[in-house]
């Protein structure tokens, strides 16, 4: 019954070659999230969709992109995936801004 | 700009002993603030919420804006209280969360 489904759970990637990480949720709600979390750090803010409406980070760098194509869906690309981009990419919902966040399992991104 | 610092990376307790996982923040407006956990092998869930003053599986936090703290705490630990525990802010205006750095929590029997 998970209601927010990130796949895959583990990719891997070569140096430079784009790739698409994808979230899907069942709950209906308006915002989704992007965090990107490597280790022992923090989970760092990418992005989030109010809607359509993106909402970027002043320092996420412009290799990140975003695309929420409906309701459901949210993906994160990463147009020339670095080594500096290994890390773990979280995608959370929430209901409007008030309300706290469903989180799913992650991807977890490997460049080699 | 607003910060969470969670001080600790580990804590470890012994089964039956109290418990404060401190967090701390920097943010001069009225914030919210959230305890998430990541119980092994889970993804992060919410654990609780300032604003509901509740205690979840035991769990109680109190926000201090004197000394801008959010410390977790629970009297008794037990061992499936063994966790990642992450602090997190949301300022008024702002939608995304801020999170802390985490705190292991280990719970030793």
């Amino acid at each position: 019954d998970a209601m927010v489904i990130q796949n895959p759970r583990y990719q891997v990637t070569q140096f430079g070659k784009p790739v698409t990480l994808s979230c899907s949720q069942t709950l209906n709600h308006n915002v989704m999230y992007w965090y990107q979390q490597k280790s022992s750090q923090a989970p760092k803010l990418l992005f989030h969709y109010y809607d359509k409406d993106f909402n970027n980070e002043a320092d996420t760098p412009d290799n990140f992109q975003s695309r929420r194509p409906n309701t459901s869906f949210c993906f994160l690309d990463i147009r020339s995936p670095g080594l500096g981009d290994a890390a773990m990419y979280l995608c959370a919902t929430s209901r409007d801004t008030a309300a706290g966040y469903t989180f799913g399992s992650g991807t977890r991104l490997t460049v080699v | 700009a607003q910060r969470v610092t969670q001080p600790e990376k580990l804590l470890s307790v012994f089964k039956g002993a109290p418990v404060e996982l401190k967090c701390n923040y920097s943010y001069s407006g009225s914030p919210e603030l959230f305890w998430y956990v990541q119980y092994s092998r889970q993804r992060l869930q919410l654990l609780l919420r300032h604003i509901s003053r509740e205690s979840i599986k035991g769990f109680t936090a109190d926000l201090n804006k004197g000394e801008t703290s959010f410390h977790l705490k629970k009297p008794f630990a037990q061992e499936e209280d063994s966790a990642m525990y992450y602090c997190a802010l949301r300022n008024t205006g702002r939608r995304a969360l801020t999170f802390g750095s985490g705190t292991r929590l280990q719970v030793q029997p």
